[in-house]
């Protein structure tokens, strides 16, 4: 069936060290992915997206993966910060389909060391 | 532009009572979504509403339901509250009918004693 999961629930990191959050999806036909961070006490926020004619898109401090190959969608965090502390999760769906038809998976909570 | 909005943002009630929760989306986005989030099953979908129609539900009892007015805010209500209803409920926004990208608000954390 259809699965949106991370490889690791948990995720500690040095402070100023790069993070590297992975996500893996079944579904080949998944044509738009996001990532998400929910801090504590608050909503999911939009990170970045990236559709699927692409094998990667940078942002501020992050970068998104994709390899269509092995369905696979990684987010990278550089020089992490204790404000990067949160749960990072991915989402995937399908171009023009709606909010029912979108995947989120289970997230991965990334936890600074000083 | 202000984000999205929902009130309250905590609230407890006993089991059997109803519940309305209110989601106000980001300025010109006419798609509002529901969704529960607990530890044990993450994101689950509710309902995605459209100009004031509601397009799409998830696997949920008849007792969640929802709409949305003219101005694109949205509520939803819980009756007969049961404990296992203790959630965080968020709402989230999206510019076009088919909303891929979610803007989700801070959401309103639910407990049911």
């Amino acid at each position: 069936g259809e699965s949106v999961g991370l490889h690791l629930p948990t995720l500690s990191v040095q402070e100023g060290d790069n993070s590297i959050i992975n996500c893996a999806y079944s579904n080949s036909a998944s044509d738009y992915f996001i990532w998400y961070k929910q801090e504590s006490g608050k909503g999911p926020q939009f990170i970045i997206d990236i559709r699927s004619n692409m094998d990667k898109r940078q942002g501020q401090r992050v970068t998104v993966l994709l390899n269509k190959t092995v369905k696979h969608l990684s987010l990278q965090i550089a020089a992490t910060q204790p404000g990067d502390s949160a749960v990072y999760f991915c989402a995937e769906s399908r171009s023009y389909s709606s909010a029912s038809k979108i995947i989120f998976g289970s997230g991965t909570r990334l936890s600074i060391r000083p | 532009k202000a984000g999205v909005t929902q009130t309250p943002r905590y609230l407890i009630k006993t089991r059997g009572q109803q519940v309305t929760l209110s989601c106000s989306p980001i300025s010109g986005h006419r798609s509002v979504s529901w969704y529960q989030q607990t530890p044990g099953q993450g994101l689950q979908f509710l309902f995605e509403y459209f100009s004031e129609t509601q397009r799409n539900k998830g696997n949920f009892p008849g007792r969640f339901s929802g709409r949305q007015f003219s101005n694109s805010r949205s509520e939803m209500n819980v009756s007969t509250l049961e404990l296992g209803d203790s959630a965080l409920y968020l709402c989230a926004s999206s510019l076009e009918q088919q909303g891929e990208t979610q803007y989700f608000g801070p959401g309103t954390r639910l407990l049911v004693l």
